[in-house]
């Protein structure tokens, strides 16, 4: 069974680069069945998809987020993950890393990982 | 931008049936997907492609499309199913991702 487990500092400061990485066990990253995700929940609101990567290293994301963010992945580690710079407040959220499953829904989501901008 | 909109809140008594929609702003519109999160949880799966339950996932939960709207329906309520529910989809070129804002369900 795939479980997804994010990783990084849950602090950062503003203007900074924040920094996640996400971790694939029990199955294949570099499967074309699958692309894979980021996606944050600002506290007390709801789900913003940030972008996803695919099989291929192609990647796409919101267009409200500008060029600040950076997907990348890490086949030989089983690892994906997310740049976001020159970050404010704004950005403090719970960050979830998902898979993008070839029916097109986020089947399988990490458990979500804090992350507060403060200086 | 492509947005999709749901009520804020809705609210059902246990054994009842609640029906929580998903306004898409344009067409054509593509495959929706509902997700169930409960406080402190990541979103689950309840519903793809308009109408396809996941496996594991109670047959209660049930979704239907018409025209530029989704709806998710949960037949015989139980405490349980009290959760924020989600829809979610794709802009017109399947590239872009979207969440509606998200919808509070009550169980009274």
């Amino acid at each position: 069974q795939v479980q997804l487990q994010e990783s990084g500092p849950g602090l950062v400061k503003p203007s900074q680069t924040l920094s996640l990485t996400c971790t694939v066990s029990g199955g294949s990253i570099n499967s074309g069945d699958y692309n894979w995700s980021w996606i944050r929940q600002h506290p007390g609101k709801g789900l913003e998809w940030i972008g996803y990567i695919y099989y291929s290293g192609s990647t796409h994301h919101n267009p409200s987020l500008k060029s600040r963010v950076t997907i990348s992945e890490d086949t030989s580690k089983k690892q994906f993950s997310l740049k976001v710079s020159s970050v404010t407040a704004a950005d403090t959220a719970v960050y979830y890393c998902a898979r993008v499953s070839a029916l097109g829904a986020f089947d399988v989501w990490g458990q979500g990982t804090m992350v507060t901008v403060s200086s | 931008s492509y947005e999709l909109t749901q009520p804020p809140s809705v609210s059902v008594s246990p054994g009842q049936t609640a029906r929580i929609t998903c306004s898409a702003d344009a067409l054509p519109k593509r495959f929706a997907y509902w997700y169930q999160q409960k406080p402190g949880q990541a979103p689950v799966l309840v519903i793809y492609k308009d109408s396809e339950r996941p496996s594991g996932i109670p047959e209660r939960f049930s979704g239907s499309s018409s025209g530029t709207t989704v709806t998710l329906t949960i037949s015989g309520v139980q405490a349980e199913d009290e959760a924020d529910y989600y829809c979610q989809s794709a802009d017109s070129s399947g590239t872009y991702l979207v969440f509606g804002g998200g919808t509070k369900l009550t169980v009274l």
